[in-house]
């Protein structure tokens, strides 16, 4: 199947690290992407290739790889990093999927 | 900078047509894949559809399989989605994607709802 698995809230204190998985069998072949979406506005990319940051993407913005399933890691949240976050991958028969998301609160 | 304006969203009923378009400007795009992302009210992001930069290579979800059509003109760098035969349920903001190697850029997407 090419469905994504994300936990639907994920809950931390500023300071404290937050994580969340996404899984997936076609993840255990093919790359993910995390996506972060505040209110109101477009998604912005947050990391490609598992674990790789585009620039101007904070360095405690984090991803990591096992198996079939991709983890975002975020070390020292902040208020502003409260969002919603999705994987996103591409299976085999080339559709790409969406994770349902994870609604990150940080207070 | 990319730019991604979505266009030709509004309010259709049941069984009706609309086509949405997408300008864009500042990358290359007559070499660059291209998606359309929709997202219902308060619900997550689901993937439409997708096109090669030579206007090959397209894939659909399985939910607009055989209703939507994607296609793109080079000569004005404009993306489009023909959207037939709509549904309630296609009701949502259609976003513009363009997604290379190490990056991915979306617009600000346009709002299509589907009601009598």
């Amino acid at each position: 199947s090419y469905e994504l698995t994300q936990p639907s809230s994920v809950s931390v204190s500023p300071g404290q690290t937050a994580r969340i998985t996404c899984s997936g069998d076609v993840l255990a072949k093919k790359y993910a992407r995390w996506f972060q979406q505040k209110p109101g506005q477009a998604p912005i990319l947050v990391l490609y290739k598992d674990d790789e940051r585009p620039s101007g993407i904070p360095e405690r913005i984090s991803g990591s790889s096992s198996g079939t399933t991709v983890t975002l890691t975020i070390s020292g949240a902040q208020v502003e990093d409260e969002a919603d976050y999705y994987c996103y991958s591409v299976a085999d028969n080339n559709l790409g999927v969406f994770g349902g998301g994870t609604k990150l609160t940080v207070l | 900078e990319v730019q991604l304006v979505e266009s030709g969203g509004g309010l259709v009923q049941p069984g009706g047509s609309l086509r949405l378009s997408c300008a864009a400007s500042e990358f290359p795009f007559s070499n660059s894949w291209m998606h359309w992302v929709r997202q219902a009210p308060g619900k997550g992001l689901v993937w439409v559809s997708r096109i090669g930069g030579d206007g090959s290579r397209i894939s659909y979800a399985d939910s607009v399989t055989g209703r939507f059509s994607i296609s793109r003109d080079s000569a004005t760098n404009t993306l489009y989605l023909q959207m037939n035969s709509l549904r309630t349920d296609d009701t949502a903001v259609y976003y513009c994607r363009y997604s290379y190697d190490n990056g991915d850029y979306w617009g600000q997407g346009t709002l299509v709802t589907v009601s009598s």
